[in-house]
């Protein structure tokens, strides 16, 4: 059971450039996360997912897209990367049903930097 | 609207001193509560949480929170902190009306050795 998993740990990107980040989760987990953190500003939610095919904004959408095709995958793409892009990507996963959820299970994180 | 706030953005602290940050929600019907902690360089880990019943709750490391209603308070509490405590603390949320957890800013606590 490996819980969040998220790739690549480490990227460096140039301005412009593309990539997608990977995030899976094994727990059978409808909703999924995806958040940033910038140094001394918390967490900021970019975009969130209560299920297959259902995607819907956070905070700070703006420059990033997803999908969410199966339950297990909810990668995040960054189209053209600017220098604001640069941060620490957490993804997380979390149960609910009516009432009931579980807490958010998070990755180990992806830290981009945009040069 | 729904929000998490921590008034204390940076706590410094003596090893051995007793510990407890603020953590307030705003009304929003009912709700379950999570303090999560991430240490230098890592991701948030989950130190306890509050769905119902008893609202004094205990979580790892000797930590506990207390759910107080009438007060939309979940603040945290660890009566000798030591070093190994160093590390940002984050409230959170959700609402059963609404989709999103939702963080608090985070505090940062420092301990003197």
């Amino acid at each position: 059971n490996a819980g969040v998993t998220q790739t690549p740990k480490f990227r460096i990107l140039k301005i412009g450039q593309s990539m997608t980040l990977q995030c899976a989760q094994d727990m059978n987990h409808n909703y999924m996360y995806w958040y940033r953190q910038d140094p001394g500003m918390g967490l900021k939610l970019i975009y969130y997912s209560v299920g297959a095919g259902i995607t819907d904004k956070g905070e700070v959408p703006n420059g990033y897209n997803v999908s969410r095709s199966t339950t297990e995958d909810f990668p995040l793409r960054l189209e053209l990367a600017a220098p604001s892009q640069t941060s620490v990507y957490f993804c997380a996963s979390s149960y609910r049903q009516g009432q009931g959820a579980t807490e958010a299970f998070f990755g180990q994180g992806t830290r981009l930097t945009v040069v | 609207a729904q929000s998490v706030s921590q008034h204390n953005h940076h706590v410094i602290l003596s090893e051995a001193a007793s510990l407890e940050l603020g953590c307030n929600y705003s009304y929003g019907g009912t709700v379950n509560l999570f303090w999560y902690v991430q240490y230098p360089g890592q991701h948030l880990q989950l130190l306890l949480k509050y769905f119902s019943g008893d609202p004094l709750v205990k979580g790892i490391k000797g930590f506990e929170a207390e759910f107080i209603k009438s007060k939309f308070s979940f603040n945290l509490r660890k009566p000798s902190v030591q070093w190994s405590d160093t590390a940002e603390y984050f409230c959170a949320v959700i609402y059963s009306s609404a989709s999103k957890i939702i963080f608090g800013s985070g505090t940062r606590l420092s301990i003197r050795p």
